[in-house]
């Protein structure tokens, strides 16, 4: 069981916009921590695709955005392309734990 | 290019030991705080451990705190992970990462490698 908690998956349609939830709690992202975010593709090395709660590294599409909320942080993808499908993971750091912390991952299905 | 390329995965009984290695190249190792996270089958990203510049501090997270290892040779560009007492649960594919800062610790990790395979069992 993941210190943050994701929805197992999302879907959405071509050109739609899907968001992904990652809720914490006090002792992490409520606690004022950043949230960064990764892709995911099976096989492959996972990808950094916001940093810092809602910074993008340079070469990803401004389709994808980041926001935090109290103890709640979300990824938005806007314009959804066949390519996006691929699991995310949201990433913190836990104050009780002394170390980062991942969410337990979504999985986004385009349709 | 910066890259980062794992070795030293293969199946091992459970109770033994591995070393897992995570070679650097196109980059300046020594700046970087790197670490370990895992994902195993189904499941998904776990942080295990993080070592500064140096090698000098080391944080691990709980569960392998006492059996996994951390270090790193900054003269050979390598980190390296030795894993002992190791459990059928550590089955997983083993990534190395970079921390995205060169002069502290963000806990954000820009540079992955592709993995490698840790199989316990017997």
């Amino acid at each position: 069981q993941s210190v943050l908690t994701q929805p197992p998956s999302v879907s959405g349609a071509p050109g739609h916009r899907v968001t992904i939830s990652c809720t914490g709690s006090s002792s992490n992202i409520g606690a004022g921590y950043n949230v960064n975010w990764y892709q995911h593709l099976p096989g492959t090395a996972p990808k950094l695709l916001i940093y810092g709660n809602n910074d993008r590294p340079s070469g990803v599409p401004d389709r994808f955005s980041g926001s935090k909320s109290g103890s709640s942080a979300f990824l938005a993808i806007t314009g959804l392309q066949a390519e996006d499908e691929a699991a995310y993971y949201c990433q913190s750091v836990d104050g009780g734990l002394g170390g980062p912390v991942f969410g337990g991952g979504t999985s986004l299905t385009v349709l | 290019e910066v890259q980062l390329v794992e070795s030293g995965g293969g199946l091992v009984q459970p109770g033994g030991s591995l070393r897992l290695s995570c070679a650097a190249s196109g980059v300046t190792f020594s700046y970087y705080w790197m670490n370990w996270v895992r994902q195993a089958p189904g499941r998904g990203l776990e942080w295990l451990s993080r070592v500064d510049r140096d090698g000098s501090r080391t944080d691990y997270a709980d569960f392998v705190k006492g059996r996994f290892t951390i270090s790193r040779d900054n003269a050979k560009n390598t980190l390296f992970l030795h894993m002992d007492r190791l459990r059928v649960d550590d089955t997983a594919v083993y990534y190395c990462a970079r921390d995205v800062a060169a002069d502290g610790r963000t806990d954000t990790y820009d540079i992955w490698g592709q993995g490698t395979m840790v199989t316990v069992s017997s």
